[in-house]
């Protein structure tokens, strides 16, 4: 099994809305990030968890929250987002080891619509 | 300083001829990995190839190769045979190895080039 599942698969949401999106591996890997994607352009990291634990934080707003409740679930709640939040979220997933030996397994992505 | 560079915005094949994508890189590091992602329009990143640092040969992954040349550090996919379904945009990225520690590991992506096969 190598797939990483993310849903939803679409949203829209409200500039005062709550909404969480979620992430699920089920393939041992420690390493779990949340991407940013703009059309056409290359994904932007913005959280790496790492053991469950938040390793890397690319100054993303306070408005973005991620959350590693257990090794295989990462989740990304939301909150009081801006029309150019409207991106595609990606999730990955990989082992968590030292080189550079091993690829990212990425989700299919949630497409974010803030209106 | 960028990372990973790709210069191609965009390229179009004959299909079932072969076709290059360039990819240059840049880092300090001894140890690190280049990896190929295919995105189709659907959204999804799909892994296709993997080549380290150490490894003396090119990467292959059946009509996929890795043209590694590690002194003018490029990383080259290389599509034989082009089929329809290649047509998508196409990331090279790169993992370093002294990211790589217990706080985690971050992937560098180029800015992509959009393949287009035609019949």
């Amino acid at each position: 099994d190598t797939e990483v599942t993310q849903t939803p698969k679409h949203l829209v949401m409200g500039m005062t809305n709550k909404k969480s999106l979620k992430c699920e591996q089920h393939m041992g890997h420690r390493a779990m990030y949340w991407y940013k994607q703009k059309a056409k352009k290359p994904p932007e990291l913005m959280f790496v968890y790492s053991y469950e634990k938040l390793s890397i934080n690319e100054s993303v707003p306070s408005r973005f929250s991620p959350e590693c409740p257990n090794s295989s679930l990462l989740n990304l709640h939301l909150h009081a987002l801006q029309p150019e939040d409207s991106a595609l979220y990606l999730c990955a997933s990989s082992r968590a080891r030292q080189g550079g030996d091993t690829e990212a397994f990425f989700g299919q992505g949630t497409r974010l619509t803030v209106v | 300083a960028q990372k990973i560079t790709q210069t191609q915005p965009g390229m179009f094949v004959q299909e079932k001829e072969a076709v290059t994508l360039d990819c240059t890189y840049d880092t300090s590091d001894q140890s690190y990995g280049l990896f190929w992602y295919k995105q189709p329009s659907s959204g999804e990143m799909i892994f296709l190839i993997y080549q380290g640092s150490y490894d003396e040969q090119n990467a292959t992954e059946g009509r996929y190769s890795l043209n590694f040349q590690k002194a003018r550090k490029s990383a080259n996919l290389v599509i034989s045979a082009s089929q329809l379904g290649d047509s998508a945009m196409y990331f090279c990225a790169m993992r370093e190895g002294r990211k790589i520690t217990n706080t985690g590991n971050q992937f560098y992506f180029g800015t992509g080039t959009s393949l287009t096969v035609i019949p």
